[in-house]
């Protein structure tokens, strides 16, 4: 099947330093990559959508300007959290889609866990 | 934009016994539910899905309905055992953006 590679699998960083998460798709080219977010024991709830060449879109109450998003590749997208703080602390999490929208699911990578101390 | 509820909230089963975790959604746009398993620490797995113009699809023990007309959908897991214990997932939406139910915690008890 589809693989998604997200990396780092989990990052520590001190509160006020920036962390750039990537989301790779190692087979397959996606135009649009999603960005989720979810805090313990929480559901995942959708931070952004990202468009190859294109700027993201984010969903309501997601600062764009601390959470940046680039997807300058069919294969790459990156997540950026700039100025962290504690409360940013979360596993991130993203998921893409093949170029023809023919793979009627969407493919996770597995994750990012962020810890802002 | 989608709104999906996810009930109940926790689920404890006798193994053997059956499961079965209901969801409505809102927007009747949205084409395709699938539905994820999330073991402790790892990311969703994707279980079983079904599309919009499909009532019904099984695999092995695991089964999933759609009401298109009521918005809902659910899934039904059958002989439940120990590794079946984990958060489950509704997703209701299309080409990929999905909006989440809440998640159910089920536990499987010997």
């Amino acid at each position: 099947g589809a693989v998604v590679s997200q990396h780092p699998s989990w990052v520590i960083c001190k509160s006020g330093t920036s962390v750039k998460i990537e989301c790779r798709s190692l087979d397959f080219q996606a135009t649009t990559m999603f960005w989720y977010r979810q805090f313990p024991k929480q559901s995942l709830m959708l931070m952004a959508t990202s468009n190859e060449g294109s700027k993201a879109t984010y969903e309501q109450g997601v600062e764009k300007d601390k959470f940046l998003i680039n997807h300058a590749s069919l294969t790459l997208s990156t997540l950026t959290v700039t100025s962290a703080h504690p409360e940013d602390s979360s596993f991130y999490i993203c998921s893409a889609r093949d170029v023809g929208g023919i793979l009627k699911e969407a493919f996770f990578g597995q994750g990012t866990r962020l810890t802002v101390v | 934009g989608e709104n999906v509820e996810q009930h109940p909230s926790t689920l404890s089963v006798q193994e053997g016994d059956s499961a079965v975790i209901k969801c409505t959604y809102s927007d009747s746009a949205s084409n395709y539910f699938p539905w994820y398993k999330q073991e402790l620490g790892k990311r969703p797995q994707l279980i079983i899905d079904i599309r919009s113009n499909v009532g019904e699809k099984k695999d092995q023990r695991i089964a999933v309905t759609l009401n298109k007309t009521a918005k809902h959908f659910s899934l039904h897991i059958t002989e439940t055992q120990p590794e079946d214990s984990a958060v489950y997932f509704c997703a209701a939406g299309s080409w990929g953006k999905f909006q989440f139910g809440a998640g159910t915690q089920v536990v499987v008890t010997p």
